[in-house]
């Protein structure tokens, strides 16, 4: 079993959509968790830090569900601009290193 | 405040050559991360580092990779003695007192 698991998709969705991303991950000792957005053949790019208590950045939502071992990312109103890998990350704490999942493919079309 | 550098941001070597790649972090960050993305894969770790001293290199070839972080000047990725199979997109990514890893633009390896 993969460390952190995603859907690789692609999603394909029109403009205006609501879509929403799933992640699992099987260290219970992870600390940190993330979504970065990477474009293709760009460097990841941090979209949100993921909390226990939610947090929201425009129209991005995301959300850590400990007890279960997942997180989640919610893109509301999906833009044009939208496309773009998303990938799950989690880990940190003592030992500082980070697991990055394969990354979800997200198509947003006219 | 200058993000994560990295320079060349293109390297392009024959085979049997030495590839040098640089990450200069950004202001404040102790931490280095080097990470190997090949075409249409996800990213795969290589070693971390923090000021003069290998934390975890789990993700290292055996043979032919090396990096360092000296205490003046930046992290070196170096591999010796390239082959086809090294050419990817070789990330830097740095980080200070939290775990958040910000990333530079990468340098593509071409070998010929």
């Amino acid at each position: 079993r993969k460390e952190v698991e995603q859907d690789p998709g692609p999603f394909n969705v029109p403009e205006g959509a609501t879509v929403a991303f799933n992640c699992t991950y099987s260290n219970s000792a992870s600390q940190s968790f993330f979504w970065y957005r990477q474009d293709c053949r760009k460097e990841p790019k941090l979209l949100m830090s993921v909390y226990s208590s939610g947090n929201e950045d425009g129209r991005f939502t995301a959300q850590l569900n400990r007890a279960s071992q997942y997180i989640s990312l919610l893109i509301r109103d999906s833009k044009l601009s939208d496309s773009a890998t998303y990938l799950c990350v989690g880990g940190g704490g003592n030992n500082r290193k980070l697991i990055w999942g394969l990354g979800t493919s997200l198509a947003v079309n006219p | 405040n200058a993000g994560v550098m990295q320079n060349p941001r293109h390297l392009v070597r024959r085979r049997g050559q030495e590839a040098r790649l640089r990450c200069s972090p950004m202001k404040g960050h102790s931490h280095v991360y080097w990470y190997r993305q090949l075409p249409e894969e996800g990213l795969k770790f290589m070693v971390y580092l923090q000021k003069e001293n290998i934390i975890d290199e789990s993700g290292m070839p055996k043979e032919r990779f090396s990096a360092e972080f000296p205490k003046e000047g930046p992290s070196i990725l170096r591999i010796q003695q390239v082959v086809r199979g090294d050419s990817a997109a070789y990330f830097c990514a740095t980080g200070g007192s939290t775990d958040t890893q910000y990333f530079g633009p990468g340098t593509r390896l071409t070998v010929l």
